[in-house]
């Protein structure tokens, strides 16, 4: 099993749409998680940080149950400029380096 | 601040052929990371520095790839011999954080690297 794995995507929505992204993880030593954002031909980009309480930035809300080893990414009122691969992060070794999930693709549709 | 610098932004090589990367972290920034990301995938940690000593490098192919990190500031990344399986986005990552909580990582725009 993969350390993170995450919806395989693509996902194909129209503007405006509410869009949900899910993504586990096996490591239930786990400390930190993260949500980044990653434009065609471009670098990976923190998006948010995941809080046990769930933390909210604007149409974004992400979602940590530490008991399922689950983390989830809601964007509300989608844009085009959302397109882009989210890709799901968790600090498994704590204190050191992150361990990236392999993305998932979202295309937002005029 | 700058951000992370790299460089080439793009390389071809033929299989067999050696190749290094270079990367200038963030001023001030004492953890320096190198991933690889293969087209599809995320990206995969290759090696980790602390200042100049090396923290991970447990996915490091070392029959293939080395890095260092003179000095504790810049660092390069060579593959020697490449593999048409190589061929990937080398990205280069800093954090100025021991403990990266608050996700703090800046990656460099990456080296395309491609193999024939």
């Amino acid at each position: 099993r993969k350390e993170v794995e995450q919806d395989p995507g693509p996902f194909n929505v129209p503007e405006g749409a509410t869009v949900a992204f899910n993504c586990t993880y096996s490591n239930s030593a786990s400390q930190s998680f993260f949500w980044y954002r990653q434009d065609c031909r471009k670098e990976p980009k923190l998006l948010m940080s995941v809080y046990s309480s769930g933390n909210e930035d604007g149409r974004f809300t992400a979602q940590l149950n530490r008991a399922s080893q689950y983390i989830s990414l809601l964007i509300r009122d989608s844009k085009l400029s959302d397109s882009a691969t989210y890709l799901c992060v968790v600090n498994t070794n704590y204190g050191q380096n992150f361990v990236f999930g392999p993305g998932t693709r979202l295309s937002v549709l005029p | 601040e700058a951000g992370v610098a790299q460089s080439p932004r793009y390389k071809i090589i033929e299989k067999r052929q050696s190749v290094a990367f270079w990367c200038n972290p963030i001023s001030g920034h004492a953890t320096l990371y190198w991933y690889q990301q293969i087209l599809g995938q995320g990206p995969k940690l290759l090696i980790q520095f602390q200042n100049n000593g090396v923290v991970d490098d447990s996915q490091l192919p070392k029959d293939r790839f080395s890095a260092e990190r003179l000095k504790g500031v810049d660092s390069t990344l060579k593959i020697q011999p490449a593999k048409l399986e190589d061929s990937a986005v080398y990205l280069c990552a800093s954090s100025s954080y021991d403990r990266i909580e608050g996700g703090g990582y800046t990656f460099g725009s990456g080296t395309r690297l491609t193999v024939v």
